[in-house]
């Protein structure tokens, strides 16, 4: 069964900061990799996502990932954060005809 | 304006009592899905449609109940098996591709926060 990993359950940064959140997953075949947000009081939104290609995927409001098939990782990344980005981000995986399976979470603080 | 509804924004339930909690979307999606969460936990699947008429177990089935009659409804029904009902629980939908559910990012309800009374 696949099962996703976040390992920073709270993150607090000061604005301007640069940012990384790690995201493993356990799955052997080919994958589709997600990360989502959720600000507060508001639904989940999709950020990124990767299906295949090139592995550094860029996504909206100056948010990157990096698949690394070998270690089995897809992290989440920002040059340097704003206090508007504080919430919680979800990694998620599937695989053919699979639902998603998300992560834990980590929640980002980020303080001026 | 498309997306998913969810309703109530609040629900309170006193012990014993099955409640529905409603999805409807209008984004013309195949497939729905119910989640669960909770502090720390994340999102946990607990069933999934990829089409009308049919759905299957997510990993955290038992207690819950579901249809799927229309296309755009989805309703989940907490039942009073259901031991620990207090949580959050968000519904979402994805396009889907002929009973497939692929590789189409899901998009999210406002969610519906049900409290024991």
């Amino acid at each position: 069964a696949q099962s996703v990993s976040q390992h920073n359950h709270h993150v607090i940064l000061s604005e301007a900061a640069s940012l990384e959140l790690g995201c493993n997953y356990s799955y052997g075949g080919t994958v589709n990799l997600f990360w989502y947000v959720q600000y507060p009081g508001q639904h989940l939104q999709l950020l990124l996502k990767y299906f295949s290609g090139d592995p550094l995927v860029k996504g909206i409001k100056g948010f990157e990932a990096e698949f690394i098939k070998s270690k089995f990782s897809f992290n989440l990344r920002k040059p340097s954060v704003q206090w508007s980005d504080t919430a919680e981000y979800f990694c998620a995986v599937n695989s053919g005809n699979t639902p998603l399976v998300f992560g834990k979470g980590t929640r980002l603080s980020v303080i001026a | 304006d498309g997306g998913i509804t969810q309703s109530p924004k609040y629900l309170f339930r006193k012990e014993g009592q099955n409640v529905t909690l409603s999805c409807e979307q209008n984004l013309n999606h195949d497939a729905m899905y119910w989640y669960r969460q909770d502090p720390g936990q994340g999102l946990r699947l607990i069933y999934y449609s990829q089409i009308v008429n049919d759905f299957q177990k997510g990993d955290i089935a038992e207690g819950y109940s579901v249809s799927r009659e229309k296309k755009e409804s989805f309703p989940l029904t907490v039942t009073s098996a259901q031991k620990n009902p207090t949580a959050f629980y968000l519904c979402a939908s994805s396009i889907g591709n002929r009973g497939r559910l692929g590789n189409q990012p899901q998009h999210f309800g406002d969610g519906t926060r049900l409290s024991i009374l």
